[in-house]
């Protein structure tokens, strides 16, 4: 298996631009999860999915985040309009059952100017 | 706060030395699991441990669990330079559908 694809793997793009985020889960994995890294606030839960549905997003920071799984293979999170506090590194991991191991994948470093 | 709490924050040793790190916690769980994640990559899991067991090995690690203190250790023995890395422990809290990840400990392991 190829683990958890994330794309892009670098983003810089400018304050007020929208930004997509993307991730493709190990296939057979139920559960889906985005993370924030940052030195400051270190690793944050963003939101979850259980079998495509939204379990908890209550660490989404702000109404300018949304996070969608259309299906079993495909998930994005995007920020409309992007601010310079957003850079950080966004990890998507997924795992057979929310309380599993889960899967990282290589991360998506995100810069707004 | 949920949330396992790393102690130390950072830890450096001289290759060939042991490594422990802590983790504490405050609810009861289902189970408590150790990560690793290299600089600029995404982390790695290590071990897990249900809250039923008391101790765990996998090669150079050893994970003991304490449910009595709500406390984990993972020992790394015999450190390498490629062990430098942070750790994370993470709990599965019971009556909760998502694993709580901690701020992480920094070990550095000087050859």
């Amino acid at each position: 298996d190829a683990g958890v694809i994330q794309s892009p793997r670098h983003e810089v793009t400018e304050m007020g631009q929208e930004v997509t985020l993307r991730c493709k889960p190990i296939s057979g994995h139920n559960s889906l999860f985005w993370y924030r890294q940052t030195m400051m606030r270190g690793l944050e839960l963003l939101i979850y999915f259980n079998n495509n549905v939204p379990i908890d997003d209550s660490g989404m920071p702000e109404d300018r985040f949304s996070a969608k799984m259309p299906n079993a293979s495909f998930s994005t999170l995007k920020i409309q309009p992007s601010e310079p506090r957003d850079s950080a590194v966004y990890f998507c991991a997924s795992s057979l059952f929310t309380t599993d191991t889960q899967y990282f994948g290589p991360g998506t470093r995100l810069t707004v100017l | 706060s949920q949330q396992g709490e790393e102690d130390p924050q950072a830890l450096s040793i001289q290759e060939g030395e042991n490594a422990t790190m802590n983790c504490s916690y405050k609810t009861s769980i289902n189970n408590l699991q150790w990560y690793r994640q290299n600089s600029g990559r995404g982390l790695v899991h290590l071990i897990l441990i249900r809250s039923n067991e008391r101790e765990k090995h996998s090669g150079r690690l050893r994970v003991t669990l304490d449910t009595s203190k709500k406390s984990s250790s993972l020992l790394i023995t015999a450190s390498r330079a490629a062990d430098t890395a942070s750790y994370f422990c993470a709990t599965g809290f019971q009556g909760a559908q998502k694993l709580v990840f901690g701020q992480g400990t920094r070990l550095t392991i000087n050859p």
